[in-house]
Parts: C-alpha cells; sequence; structure tokens
C-alpha cells in the first residue's frame, strides 16, 4: 500500500531535549515536506527536499533541522525546542511535479507537546 | 505573496442537504487547486485537484469549480451524509517549479443525522 508514515504519532517533551520525526514514503518520490498546522493559521511549510541531498528553507525553518540521505526518508529535526514548536506536524511527499495533476500524499500527523 | 482563505471556518448541516464550501485566494497564477479533506488522527487526503486550465473536476458526490480570474473555487458535496463530517482544506500550487502548496485554513463540517 502506498503510504507516508510518521513516527511518533503523539510526544510529549519539554524544553531544550533534542527530538526527531521521521518521516518515510515507499512511492520512490523525489519531492518530500514537512509542514506544521497551527489554529487560525493553517498548513505552513517548514522545510522540504528535491531529492536525495537536497534540502531548502520553507516558510518557517526556524528551530528546525532535516537532511535527506536516503530517498525514502525525510526525518525532522528539533536541536532545541520550544514552547512555541507545539504544534500537529505533517509529512508529505509527491513526484516531482512535471505533472501538474500530482497530487501530494500525507503521513497521519505528530502531535507535540513541549512544556 | 499567496494568501488563500475558507469562509466559513464552520458549517453544520442536517443530513441530506448540498454542501458549499468556499476558497478564494489572492493571486491567480496557480498551477493548479487541490481540495483535502482533514480526519482527526488521519492525515490529509486528497480529494480532487484541479489544473489551473480546468473550470471544475468531479468526482461521485462530490464537484470542484475554478475560477482564476476571481480567485475562487468551491466545492460542491451532494446529499451530505454523516461519515462527510470532517475538516476541509484547499490548497494551491504556484507554479510548476514548486511543489509546495499555500493552505487555507479550512472549514470544519459537521452533517448531523
Amino acid at each position: 500500500e502506498a503510504q507516508v508514515t510518521q513516527n511518533p504519532r503523539y510526544l510529549i517533551t519539554v524544553t531544550g531535549k533534542k527530538l526527531t520525526v521521521t518521516c518515510s514514503q515507499n512511492m520512490n518520490h523525489e519531492y518530500m515536506s514537512w509542514y506544521r498546522q497551527d489554529p487560525g493559521l493553517g498548513l505552513r511549510q517548514i522545510y522540504y527536499s528535491m531529492n536525495v541531498e537536497v534540502t531548502d528553507k520553507g516558510d518557517v525553518p526556524e528551530g528546525y533541522k532535516v537532511s535527506r540521505k536516503e530517498k525514502r526518508n525525510f526525518p525532522l529535526i528539533l536541536e532545541s525546542p520550544s514552547p512555541n514548536q507545539t504544534s500537529l506536524y505533517f509529512c508529505a511527499s509527491s513526484p516531482l511535479g512535471r505533472f501538474s495533476t500530482d497530487t501530494q500524499y500525507f503521513g497521519p500527523g505528530t502531535r507535540l507537546t513541549v512544556l | 505573496k499567496q494568501e488563500v482563505t475558507q469562509i466559513p471556518a464552520a458549517l453544520s448541516v442536517p443530513e441530506g442537504e448540498n454542501l458549499v464550501l468556499n476558497c478564494s485566494f489572492t493571486d491567480s497564477a496557480i498551477y493548479n487547486l487541490q481540495w483535502f479533506r482533514q480526519d482527526p488522527g488521519k492525515g490529509l487526503t486528497s480529494l480532487l485537484l484541479i489544473q489551473s486550465s480546468q473550470r471544475e473536476q468531479t468526482s461521485g458526490r462530490l464537484n470542484a469549480s475554478l475560477d482564476k480570474s476571481s480567485g475562487r473555487s468551491t466545492l460542491y458535496i451532494a446529499a451530505s451524509q454523516p461519515g462527510d463530517s470532517a475538516t476541509y482544506l484547499c490548497a494551491v500550487r504556484p507554479h510548476a517549479a514548486g511543489n509546495k502548496l499555500t493552505f487555507g485554513g479550512g472549514t470544519r463540517v459537521l452533517v448531523k443525522p
């Protein structure tokens, strides 16, 4: 089954404790992306990757890091989490978008609470 | 900068009534527009994708229209069912070179039996 998986699904942590949220897709997609969703602000892009070893900032990259060492994986790293990073996080993947019909596939989300 | 707005933020209708969800965007130079459904704990599911050259797209009880010149899209859901209760998001892709989507805030729909 074609899917995007994220782990963990729920996480409660404390300020300053480094954490990683994993994302994996089994569709051989070149493009992967991280979004955060906050009430009243919608989904906003954090980082994206066009292919292995190619990453770039989205609209709200501060406080986050990513890496793309393998095509299927795109982990989101919070080196020193702060309470304002409490949010619902989504990973997404898609073909590189040469065609206007290419849709994005989203993971189930990771609800992060930073105390 | 592209901005996407969805009004109303929430909607409650009795079962069987048709649903009309609105999406507006500020920059008409879009590549495509997508409607997603979001269920708690289950991520986003793509419902319909309308290319910039299309006026509408249909799938079962769902029909989405696109008017680029006025910066609007409408999602129609015919004969609503309780299972249609969810949050509906629209998102625009600005150009072919990038896959980034700009999302609206969503409309939370409740269909009452």
